[in-house]
């Protein structure tokens, strides 16, 4: 069992298009990174939020933060293909008395020129 | 640019052999983290370093693997003996505590083949 699970799995569009990507879990983080991976390189950090309700941008990317800090989505607007790449959220839980960072499975993006 | 750099980039070997990646935080982060990537699981925490000391290897299958941080510019994962499911990429990664918490980062990873 996933404690995040981030949706779609896949997602192929066009350039120019618009996305969002979703981070879920049932229980609360006490803070939320995304990172992006490209094929054969680690994850690289993007964003980190930490308050329930946050709002970051970055450039095209809007990173938000749910009111329960139980989930988070990253939208994309007019995606272009430098954007291809998995996309990472990794919560911060406390997991048997200690805190942990816990990746999401990705959702791996294309974006077709 | 400072990075994490990790040894070797791929690695083949045969079942039961002796497996050592290394791995170079960038200087000034005090936190060290081994993460294995696979298309199943996803990454997974492995073995996690605060200022050398290790704090948190639960993730790691004891019998088989080993971390150690001889010192501040090195951080080993072996794996003795190897099997075929160990396949998979081992990531390194360096941090340090900032205002928004932890920031990592990761080096380009080990690609491990266990035939």
């Amino acid at each position: 069992t996933q404690l995040l699970e981030q949706s779609p799995q896949f997602l192929s569009i066009q350039e120019g298009e618009n996305l969002t990507v979703y981070c879920n879990s049932s229980s609360v983080f006490s803070s939320l990174q995304w990172y992006r991976q490209e094929p054969g390189e680690g994850p690289v950090l993007l964003v980190t939020v930490v308050t329930g309700g946050e709002v970051k941008k970055l450039k095209r990317l809007t990173f938000q933060f749910g009111d329960a800090r139980k989930d988070s989505s990253l939208h994309i607007t007019a995606a272009q293909p430098g954007d291809t790449g998995l996309y990472l959220c990794a919560g911060r839980f406390i997991i048997q008395g200690a805190q942990k960072l816990v990746f999401g499975q990705g959702t791996r993006l294309t974006i077709n020129p | 640019d400072a990075r994490v750099t990790q040894t070797p980039r791929h690695k083949v070997t045969e079942m039961g052999q002796e497996v050592t990646m290394r791995c170079q935080p960038i200087l000034g982060h005090n936190t060290v983290f081994w993460y294995r990537q696979t298309m199943m699981q996803g990454l997974e925490l492995l073995a996690y370093f605060r200022n050398r000391a290790p704090l948190d290897d639960s993730g790691m299958p004891k019998d088989r693997f080993s971390a150690e941080m001889p010192d501040a510019t090195l951080a080993t994962l072996k794996i003795q003996p190897s099997e075929p499911r160990d396949s998979a990429v081992y990531f390194c990664a360096s941090g340090f505590t900032g205002t928004e918490g932890e920031k990592l980062f990761f080096g380009s990873g080990t690609q491990l083949s266990v035939l």
